[in-house]
């Protein structure tokens, strides 16, 4: 089934910095989404991005789907940013979504 | 307000008990969906359903079993076959299939005493 990666693995910042986030898929897909997982376990919608660019405040993302590839652009992070960030495509069926291990960031004050 | 909604937020599980975890939506979506996360790990799929009385096995079914007889409701049944039930389970839903932009209700933290 399709692969899912996602790097880095773990990201630390100092608030005000910028920070791009990577999502790689081993086959063609026609919807990516980018999530985030607050302290509290919920998982928000950042982005619904099958390819493109979409920019929302001080995020946006840019998904290039021939090249199997997104990346999510967190400008002048705060610490509310922080968290567990998640890529997820369809799987090859698709049936479900699948989804990468995600980047855990933590922007400090 | 439109949302998925889990319930309980929290839950305590007696070795050996069954017990079931209720997620229910109101965006009328045909596909919903279970998912298990261990701490520090990504989200894997437990059981899904793409329309009412019908819905498949996913990577880890193993010990849970699910019913969809309603558009709207979900439930999770977490069964004393399921070796290491501790986990935080997240539910979501979709309009269609997995090329529909998919949402989360804000999940149940299961805890075997």
């Amino acid at each position: 089934g399709i692969q899912v990666e996602q790097s880095p693995p773990d990201l630390i910042l100092q608030e005000g910095a910028n920070s791009t986030l990577r999502c790689n898929f081993s086959d063609s897909v026609n919807n990516l989404q980018w999530f985030h997982q607050n302290p509290w376990g919920q998982l928000i919608n950042l982005f619904y991005i099958p390819s493109g660019t979409k920019q929302n405040g001080r995020l946006s993302a840019t998904t290039v789907a021939t090249e199997r590839y997104s990346l999510l652009y967190i400008s002048s992070s705060q610490t509310t940013d922080s968290g567990v960030y998640f890529c997820a495509v369809p799987d090859n069926y698709g049936q479900n979504f699948v989804f990468g291990p995600g980047t855990r960031l933590s922007v400090l004050p | 307000d439109g949302g998925i909604t889990q319930s309980p937020k929290y839950l305590f599980r007696k070795e050996g008990q069954n017990v079931t975890l209720s997620c229910e939506q109101n965006l009328n979506h045909d596909a919903m969906y279970w998912y298990r996360q261990d701490p520090g790990q990504g989200l894997r799929l437990i059981y899904y359903s793409q329309i009412v009385n019908d819905f498949q096995k996913g990577d880890i079914a193993e010990g849970y079993s699910v019913s969809r007889e309603k558009k709207e409701s979900f439930p999770l049944t977490v069964t004393s076959a399921q070796k290491n039930p501790t986990a935080f389970y997240l539910c979501a839903s979709s309009r269609g299939q997995g090329w529909t932009e998919a949402f989360f209700g804000q999940g149940t933290r299961l805890t075997v005493v």
